[in-house]
């Protein structure tokens, strides 16, 4: 059983507008969290984390938001880039090395 | 700066046939691990390992084996390939110095195997 979930298989935000991408988890024993982001043909590539001590952090235009009663975490992505198309990932471990990842969510920026 | 590298990108097996898929990191990681990632489910875990001479099973580790004799290598073998196998393979290492560290994982570009 998924224990990450991104029930959003994909999205499509138009170029300078926000990208609000979710995911839901149901093991409480997670601790930090995750967002990775995929090119075709290419592997994940880390873009940013959040430990479950904080309930937001942000880097540059990605912000992400922790919200532990709910289990729901959230990326934002302000303003979006065409570069920014890309399959991402949500993932969550219990801070022993495993990550436990989401199916992703396709992202596709319009100009 | 080269990473993680994966051979080989493409690989098209018969059912029955064995085969290994290749791992090396050049940034003295003690941490590796096998994934695959199939359509709507994400990347799962199939072995990992802590260091040279230590390995464990992930969440989907039958019909895969794998061994870690030096810090670069984390080779993954299929010994009777099956089609329910067919899928994309993703190697990735990470640092064991703190938290953050230790989550941040690099993986390589990704190993297709098609099990006909």
């Amino acid at each position: 059983d998924q224990q990450v979930k991104q029930n959003s298989p994909s999205l499509s935000v138009q170029e300078g507008r926000i990208s609000i991408l979710n995911c839901d988890y149901t093991n409480s024993m997670f601790d930090y969290f995750l967002w990775y982001k995929k090119y075709p043909a290419e592997g994940p590539t880390f873009l940013i984390s959040i430990s479950s001590i904080k309930d937001k952090n942000e880097d540059g235009r990605f912000t992400v938001f922790l919200n532990k009663s709910a289990k729901h975490l959230s990326l934002h992505i302000v303003p979006s880039q065409p570069g920014d198309s890309a399959v991402y990932f949500c993932a969550a471990s219990v801070g022993d090395y495993k990550l436990s990842f989401g199916a992703g969510t396709t992202v596709t920026v319009r100009a | 700066n080269a990473g993680v590298t994966q051979t080989p990108k493409f690989q098209v097996l018969k059912t029955g046939q064995s085969m290994t898929l290749q791992c090396a990191q050049d940034m003295n990681h003690e941490y590796m691990s096998w994934y695959r990632q199939d359509p709507g489910m994400g990347l799962r875990l199939i072995h990992y390992s802590v260091g040279a001479g230590i390995t464990d099973q992930g969440e989907v580790p039958n019909g895969y084996n794998v061994s870690r004799s030096t810090t670069e290598d984390f080779p993954l073998r299929l010994l009777s390939a099956a089609p329910s196998q067919t899928s994309v393979y993703f190697c990735a290492s990470s640092s064991t110095a703190g938290v953050l560290a230790k989550n941040i994982q690099y993986f390589g570009a990704g190993t297709r195997l098609s099990v006909l």
